[in-house]
């Protein structure tokens, strides 16, 4: 079982250049999440998804933009990378709403230089 | 979104037991209480959850106090693999239009297991 897939697993942007991290899951769960982590602390909800076509803010979305066009996938866009979002990015999945648990990526470490 | 406090950093012996407590005193009738942990340069896994009464599962046990105001995770033996940092969050079910199921993560309680 794959669960979610996040891809790339490393990346070194400049700043000012854009990108796209890829997260992917393969258990039809329709509620997904991204996060990023600073070093030494707990994980920050940038965006979520309860399901195709419907997304919102977390708590750190400035600088960030999601779509979800599919179940499947959940891509977070950045735009205009800052040195400020060198960060670790964890993307996760889960079939309901609090009731069951929910899988995370691997992560993508992402470093803006 | 209700707040959890945990200690910054426990430490336990290898094959014994650990007791991570976990205070949410502005729980909730709608929050269930989940346990994640992450180990080293991983994303988080799912450790445990529960409602109100205890709960096992093949990770560890859950105990809930009466009032729901706290509650423990328990490891029944460490091991080196079980040292990573464990969350304990509140995650509100509330209602379909309500909810949309978000973790909300704290600081942790980083777990060193010596051998």
């Amino acid at each position: 079982n794959a669960g979610v897939t996040q891809t790339p697993k490393f990346r070194i942007l400049k700043i000012g250049q854009s990108m796209t991290l890829q997260c992917t899951q393969d258990m039809n769960h329709n509620y997904m999440y991204w996060y990023r982590q600073d070093p030494g602390m707990g994980l920050k909800l940038i965006y979520y998804s309860v399901g195709a076509g419907i997304t919102d803010k977390g708590e750190v979305p400035n600088g960030y933009n999601v779509s979800r066009s599919t179940t499947e996938d959940f891509p977070l866009r950045l735009e205009l990378a800052a040195p400020s979002q060198t960060s670790v990015y964890f993307c996760a999945s889960s079939q309901s709403r609090g009731l069951t648990e929910a899988f995370f990526g691997q992560g993508t470490r992402l470093t803006v230089v | 979104d209700a707040k959890t406090t945990q200690p910054n950093s426990m430490e336990s012996n290898e094959e014994e037991p650990v007791h991570l407590p976990c205070n949410h005193s502005t729980i909730s009738g709608t929050d269930y209480i989940h346990w994640y942990r992450q180990l080293p340069s991983q994303g988080p896994e799912y450790v445990i959850h529960g409602l109100t009464s205890n709960v096992n599962n093949r990770m560890a046990s859950l105990a809930i106090a009466e009032d729901r105001k706290s509650s423990t995770l328990i490891l029944h033996r460490a091991t080196l693999r079980d040292a990573a940092v464990y969350y304990c969050i509140l995650r509100d079910v509330g209602t379909i239009a309500s909810n949309t199921g978000k973790l909300i993560f704290g600081q942790g309680t980083t777990l060193q297991v010596k051998p």
